[in-house]
């Protein structure tokens, strides 16, 4: 199946300060990347859709400003954590949408990020 | 709006036996994707099956297969002949077109030796 990367994979920052995470499709383009959050012990839980050379759009509830989202490559959206506080702690996870096979539209996971804030 | 319901937080099976999880879900939209995923404690997603809402047999991958039934709203998965490293947990997940991924809420499936 297709690749997608995540970077970094932990990160431990201070609150207060910002923190970007990178997806990455590695064989394929996606015009299309979705970024989740995952608490403990839940599902995950959509918050923005990146569309590849337009802003992205969020979920209700998620707040644009707090996390900025940037599509800028067919392969490549960031994820910006700003003003990071101590309820930002959580396991980021991006996902691609792979053109479709005879898996349909399937979505490709990162290996996701762990970001714990003090 | 899309649901996706899987009703059982934890399961428990015994190795080599076969174990389904439920899922049930709901839209009125008449093409639509299921799929199942497996996250391991590593926190990686893993895809395993999917089914199309107009495919006429039931989707199969290996040692996994997906009882999907229509009518029912049902897209169960087995997973024959378990294995120590299937412990993880399982999620449903529905797609209608041009839309992300809706997520059920989860099942743990502890395999014991």
């Amino acid at each position: 199946g297709a690749v997608v990367s995540q970077h970094p994979s932990w990160v431990i920052c201070k609150s207060g300060t910002s923190v970007k995470i990178e997806c990455r499709s590695l064989d394929f383009q996606a015009t299309t990347m979705f970024w989740y959050r995952q608490f403990p012990k839940q599902s995950l839980m959509l918050m923005a859709t990146s569309n590849e050379g337009s802003k992205a759009t969020y979920e209700q509830g998620v707040e644009k400003d707090k996390f900025l989202i940037n599509h800028a490559s067919l392969t490549l959206s960031t994820l910006t954590v700003t003003s990071a506080h101590p309820e930002d702690s959580s396991f980021y996870i991006c996902s691609a949408r792979d053109p479709p096979s005879r898996f349909g539209e399937t979505q490709y996971f990162g290996p996701g990020t762990r970001l714990l804030v003090l | 709006a899309q649901k996706i319901t899987q009703t059982q937080p934890g399961m428990f099976v015994q190795e080599k036996e076969a174990v389904t999880l439920d899922c049930t879900y709901d839209t009125s939209d008449q093409s639509y994707g299921l799929f199942w995923y497996k996250q391991p404690s590593s926190g990686e997603m893993i895809f395993l099956i999917y089914q199309g809402s107009y495919d006429e047999q039931n989707a199969t991958e290996g040692r996994y297969s997906l009882n999907f039934q229509k009518a029912r709203k049902s897209a169960n998965l087995v997973i024959s002949a378990s294995q120590l490293g299937d412990s993880a947990m399982y999620f449903c997940a529905h797609l209608l077109r041009n839309t992300p991924l809706v997520f059920g809420k989860g099942t743990r499936l502890s395999v014991i030796a």
